[in-house]
């Protein structure tokens, strides 16, 4: 099976911060990487798809980049709703995708 | 609207049997393989079972393999999870997700990219005497 392994696990940043989450998976997974934002209480939100392809209507502050077995998700200027959890997910396996282990973004 | 609505959660005993359900619509139900994908109270998203769009083929997640069983009745459009032998470590919420596709066309080949851009409010199994 694939590992999906995010650092760091938490995070405090402030608004209009730009940060850096990244993924990293056991394997070579080509482009086949997806980020997700889930607040409390709520499900997954799909956010990049395919590493670097923007989900229609998320905002352009949130970019994917990467390839292989290295991704970073990068949020450019942190707004107040950005605070949330964030996870990496590989779909290279069919419909056997795994999930990382998520990064918690925390006000400072 | 496209949407999907899980049902079926609840209390149940360790050994116990519980079968979830998730109905889909605004969209196409049998055009698109389905997921189910759960979370432990103060945990993380654990990916559990897929099935494609005509419920021909079947995943699991190694921690479910020979006691959960996912299925689809595509004329009724209800993704099912039926979930056997239930231990403590079961306890989560279950979301239950669409999978949908992109394809990028090079000189070379198509890609295929998969990903779930819709889901459920989810339904809570808690395992527990």
């Amino acid at each position: 099976d694939i590992q999906m392994t995010q650092s760091p696990s938490s995070l405090s940043a402030s608004v209009g911060d730009r940060v850096t989450i990244t993924c990293q998976a056991s394997q070579s997974i080509s482009s086949y990487l997806n980020w997700y934002q889930q607040k409390p209480e709520k499900a997954p939100k799909l956010l990049i798809y395919a590493a670097s392809s923007l989900q229609s209507g998320v905002p352009s502050r949130f970019n994917g980049s990467g390839s292989g077995t290295d991704f970073t998700l990068t949020i450019s200027s942190l707004q107040p709703e950005d605070f949330a959890t964030y996870y990496c997910q590989q779909s290279y396996n069919t419909l056997l995708y795994t999930f990382g282990q998520g990064t918690k973004l925390e006000i400072k | 609207e496209v949407q999907l609505l899980e049902s079926g959660g609840g209390l149940v005993q360790p050994g116990g049997s519980l079968r979830l359900s998730c109905a889909a619509s605004g969209f196409t139900f049998s055009s698109n393989a389905m997921s189910w994908v759960r979370q432990a109270p103060g945990k993380g998203l654990e990916w559990v079972s897929g099935i494609s769009g005509r419920g021909g083929s079947t995943y699991y997640a190694d921690s479910v393999k020979g006691r959960f069983t996912i299925s689809r009745d595509n004329s009724k459009n209800t993704l099912y999870l039926q979930m056997n032998s239930l231990r403590a470590e079961d306890t989560a919420v279950y979301y239950c997700g669409r999978r949908s596709m992109t394809t990028v066309t090079t000189a070379r080949d198509n890609y295929y990219y998969y990903y779930m851009d819709v889901w459920g409010k989810g339904t809570t199994v808690t395992v527990s005497s």
